[in-house]
């Protein structure tokens, strides 16, 4: 067990449909990464954020959007969603920006 | 694109041999980390290792960094058919913050 907690695990909904994804990260760590795992783009790196702020931005799309709150939780909003949006959505949290990531299980989603 | 680029896609050995997997990337780091993935499941740290420093070890794990290369090796010795998983490398770029991984290497090993 890694600590950090995603939920849910899995996900159906429809073409159109928004969905919140939710991280808990590990107890003191301060930052968390959302990541998208698909079989043709591989993993990549969506957001991070760092005590509550935006710290970097990768291939997310407009549709998607994430916030950390005040007790370091953090979501992941996917709105009109497309059937191409399928995939495994995983969260990382690490202590600090430049040390070793703890993953969750992930989020399974899949858009019908 | 992706920072780090393992190298092979995919390996298939014998339990007992050794297994080598390389990771090449682009921008200078702070440091570099090797992960695990089980199939579906979470990724799973399995070492850091700094840009100053060239090997490191953890149990039957070996880690080597060239930073003049630009590259990685991650050598797994004596493989067992648990260690059958994706195996992912991910740098973060020096003064940045966000991990970035490679699309990993497939090793399967067979009892």
């Amino acid at each position: 067990d890694s600590g950090v907690t995603q939920t849910p695990k899995h996900l159906i909904t429809a073409t159109g449909q928004r969905v919140t994804l939710r991280c808990s990260p590990r107890s003191g760590d301060l930052s968390v990464y959302w990541y998208q795992q698909s079989l043709d783009q591989g993993l990549q790196f969506l957001i991070q954020y760092y005590n509550g702020e935006e710290r970097a931005k990768g291939n997310i799309l407009e549709r998607f959007s994430a916030q950390q709150f005040p007790d370091l939780h953090s979501e992941l909003n996917l709105s009109s969603l497309e059937l191409g949006d399928s995939a495994l959505y995983f969260c990382a949290s690490s202590v600090h920006g430049d040390t070793e990531a703890f993953f969750g299980q992930g989020t399974r989603l899949t858009v019908v | 694109s992706q920072q780090g680029e393992e190298d092979p896609q995919a390996l298939s050995i014998q339990e007992g041999e050794n297994a080598t997997m390389n990771c090449s990337y682009k921008t200078s780091i702070n440091n570099l980390q090797w992960y695990r993935q089980n199939s579906g499941r979470g990724l799973v740290h399995l070492i850091l290792i700094r840009s100053n420093e060239r090997e490191k070890h953890s149990g039957r794990l070996r880690v080597t960094l060239d930073t003049s290369k630009k590259s990685s090796s991650l050598l797994i010795t004596a493989s067992r058919a648990a260690d059958t998983a994706s195996y992912f490398c991910a740098t973060d770029r020096e003064y940045g913050n966000k991990l970035v991984f490679g699309a990993g290497t497939i090793l399967r090993v067979k009892s």
